[in-house]
């Protein structure tokens, strides 16, 4: 099956900018999940959808971050205005009912300067 | 709050075996994961165990789980050069699952 894609691969933005992540799940799977991973941390959880409902957003810093799941599948996450320590990698993953654990994405590198 | 410990490094010597540590708070998890990242991925399962299970075991890799002491472990028989990589451990309670910092793992040839 084809894996969680996700677009683009690397980004650099200067801070106050914006910018927009991409991420399409595996075929079927209800649950999309963004982490953020900073450099030599593990991921954290950003927002949870199941289908196109959140989950949990409890960490989404909700004054800069917004996401949305619009049909159930394909996802989208923006930072607006970005800052300096936005800049980490943004993992997505995907989980269905049938499996144990996450698929994740090749991720997109942020680099605000 | 619920926590993930790990260590930062592992050393090991091609052929050896790894053993990779984590302890985790949360007493009602339900499963607990082993994840592997390679420079520039994501990252990918490895093996998982359920929290009723004392071992499991999946080719070169034996998962130990001490639920009275919360703690995990991840032991790779036989590591190669290929092994070198981030492992993290990962434990899910309900439909949470917490992340530790992750054990970067060198294989010396």
């Amino acid at each position: 099956e084809a894996g969680v894609a996700q677009s683009p691969r690397y980004k650099i933005i200067e801070k106050r900018q914006s910018v927009a992540f991409w991420c399409n799940p595996i075929s079927g799977h209800a649950t999309l999940y963004w982490y953020q991973q900073i450099l030599g941390q593990g991921p954290k959880l950003l927002i949870q959808f199941q289908n196109n409902g959140v989950v949990d957003d409890s960490q989404l810093p909700k004054d800069r971050f917004s996401a949305e799941r619009l049909k159930g599948v394909d996802s989208t996450l923006k930072i607006q205005p970005a800052k300096l320590e936005d800049s980490a990698v943004y993992l997505c993953a995907s989980s269905g009912r049938s499996n144990y654990g996450y698929t994740f994405g090749s991720g997109t590198r942020l680099t605000v300067v | 709050g619920e926590d993930v410990e790990q260590s930062l490094f592992l050393s090991v010597r091609e052929g050896d075996s790894s053993v990779i540590n984590c302890t985790y708070t949360d007493s009602s998890s339900t499963y607990l994961y082993w994840y592997k990242q390679e420079p520039g991925a994501g990252l990918q399962l490895l093996t998982y165990i359920f929290s009723n299970m004392d071992m499991k075991q999946d080719q070169r890799l034996t998962v130990l789980l001490n639920k009275k002491d919360k703690h995990l472990s991840l032991r790779i028989a036989d590591t190669q050069t290929g092994d070198s990589a981030i492992y993290f451990c990962a434990e899910q309670g309900g439909f949470k699952t917490i992340f530790g910092a992750g054990t970067r793992l060198f294989v010396k040839a």
